[in-house]
């Protein structure tokens, strides 16, 4: 089946302590990319990435990091959580940055 | 940047009934996509049309695109208690895809 899988879909944590969120995708898209969803914010893209080897900020990059080593992984690193990144995260992917996006089911991320 | 702005915010409509929604966008566009999603869940693709396409129809959706107006509208005919979600339009420009904040689409029985 085809799919985007993040890990974990849950996640509690205190401030500071460095964690990364996985995104792994199954049908081989050259395009990847994370958002983050907040109550009456909509989604906000975070980074993405167009090909192996190459990423881009978002709009809202700060505080987080990312690698793209292999096509299929896309991981999302926050080095010093805080609590103002308490929101849900999806990571999505595509064959192309302008078609249609497939979404993980999220992550919902709780800083204390 | 939040570019695709949707209208209402929320619709509240009986089963049967068709649901309309709109959304506004600022600069120019290479497509303009809708998504729906249920409650904390990831987003599904409805549909995308293409700057220079008007109109296109998949099942009982369909949207339109006005690049005069720069706005778009997603129709749901004869619409479902299922229907129930939020639906997001996003606009593909500058290698990147914006979301607007959302619309939530109640669906009565």
């Amino acid at each position: 089946e085809a799919q985007v899988t993040q890990n974990p879909r849950y996640l509690i944590t205190v401030t500071g302590k460095k964690l990364t969120v996985t995104c792994s995708q199954n049908m081989n898209h050259e395009y990847m990319s994370w958002y983050r969803q907040d109550p009456g914010l909509g989604l906000r893209q975070i980074y993405y990435s167009m090909n192996v080897e190459v990423t881009d900020k978002g709009d809202v990059p700060e505080g987080y990091k990312v690698s793209r080593k292999e096509k299929r992984n896309f991981p999302l690193i926050l080095e010093s959580p805080s609590p103002n990144q308490t929101s849900l995260y999806f990571c999505a992917s595509s064959s192309d940055r302008y078609y249609g996006y497939t979404f993980g089911s999220g992550t919902r991320l709780t800083v204390v | 940047s939040q570019q695709g702005e949707e209208d209402p915010q929320a619709l509240s409509i009986q089963e049967g009934e068709n649901a309309t929604m709109n959304c506004s966008y600022k600069t120019s566009i290479n497509n303009l996509q809708w998504y729906r999603q249920n409650s904390g869940r990831g987003l599904v693709h409805l549909i995308l049309i293409r700057s220079n396409e008007r109109e296109k129809h998949s099942g009982r959706l369909r949207v339109t695109l006005d690049t005069s107006k720069k706005s778009s509208s997603l129709l749901i005919t004869a619409s479902r208690a299922a229907d129930t979600a939020s639906y997001f339009c996003a606009t593909g420009a500058n290698s990147k895809l914006t979301f607007g904040k959302g619309i939530t689409l109640s669906v009565r029985p």
